[in-house]
């Protein structure tokens, strides 16, 4: 089956500055990457998703990329705020398979 | 409607009680997931269900037994739980299995005491 590593575990960061998380799948099949944020105490939250076929994605302040042929992508925030502190966790889902496949999560913090 | 929402929020039970979890989403979603989380880990899927059937259950122990009334509600019957068991348990739904997005309940806090 699918195998998600993500890196790293925790992350802090100043306020204003970028953050990089970064993930490794090991299914070639796989054609789908989403990321969740979840806050302390809430639900897992969708904030932004890539599919095989293209290599990259942006949505104001963050951004996703995608390199099948290194099996990695990787999530990136740019000017980070306070309401950016939480968990991040990536996950993968190989095509034809209902199961999607977490990474272990980030702990991202920013400093104000 | 654009939520999943479950209940309760919080339970407590004893290892002989019976209890059940409740998820219900009113987008039209026809594939819907039930998932295990404990504390400073991912989700951890237990049980897929498409177009009221099970599809997927993830080698979970019989203590824990799904239920798909509908399309619109999701079920997670509680039987003779072990402390081990005390998680956060979510629901999420999606469009079909095929479609890409899943959306993710509050979740119920759940002790076995």
């Amino acid at each position: 089956g699918e195998n998600v590593e993500q890196h790293p575990s925790t992350l802090s960061v100043q306020e204003g500055d970028s953050a990089v998380i970064k993930c490794t799948y090991s299914d070639s099949a796989s054609n789908y990457f989403p990321w969740y944020k979840q806050e302390l105490g809430k639900r897992p939250q969708l904030i932004i998703d890539i599919r095989s076929n293209v290599g990259e994605k942006k949505d104001q302040r963050i951004a996703v990329t995608l390199n099948k042929t290194a099996k990695h992508f990787s999530l990136h925030i740019t000017e980070t705020q306070p309401e950016d502190s939480a968990v991040y966790f990536c996950a993968a889902r190989p095509f034809g398979n209902e199961k999607l496949t977490f990474g272990t999560g980030t702990r991202l913090t920013i400093i104000p | 409607d654009t939520e999943v929402t479950q209940t309760p929020k919080h339970l407590v039970m004893g290892m002989t009680n019976k209890k059940s979890l409740k998820c219900e989403q009113h987008m039209g979603h026809r594939a819907m997931y039930w998932y295990k989380q404990k504390a400073k880990k991912p989700p951890e899927l237990m049980f897929v269900y498409s177009y009221e059937k099970l599809s997927i259950n993830e080698s979970v122990p019989s203590r824990f037994s799904p239920e798909c009334p509908n399309s619109s509600l999701l079920n997670l019957h509680l039987h003779a739980l072990q402390p081990e068991d005390s998680a956060l348990y979510l629901c999420a739904s999606s469009q079909r299995t095929s479609a890409y997005e899943q959306y993710f309940g509050p979740g119920t806090r759940l002790t076995v005491t």
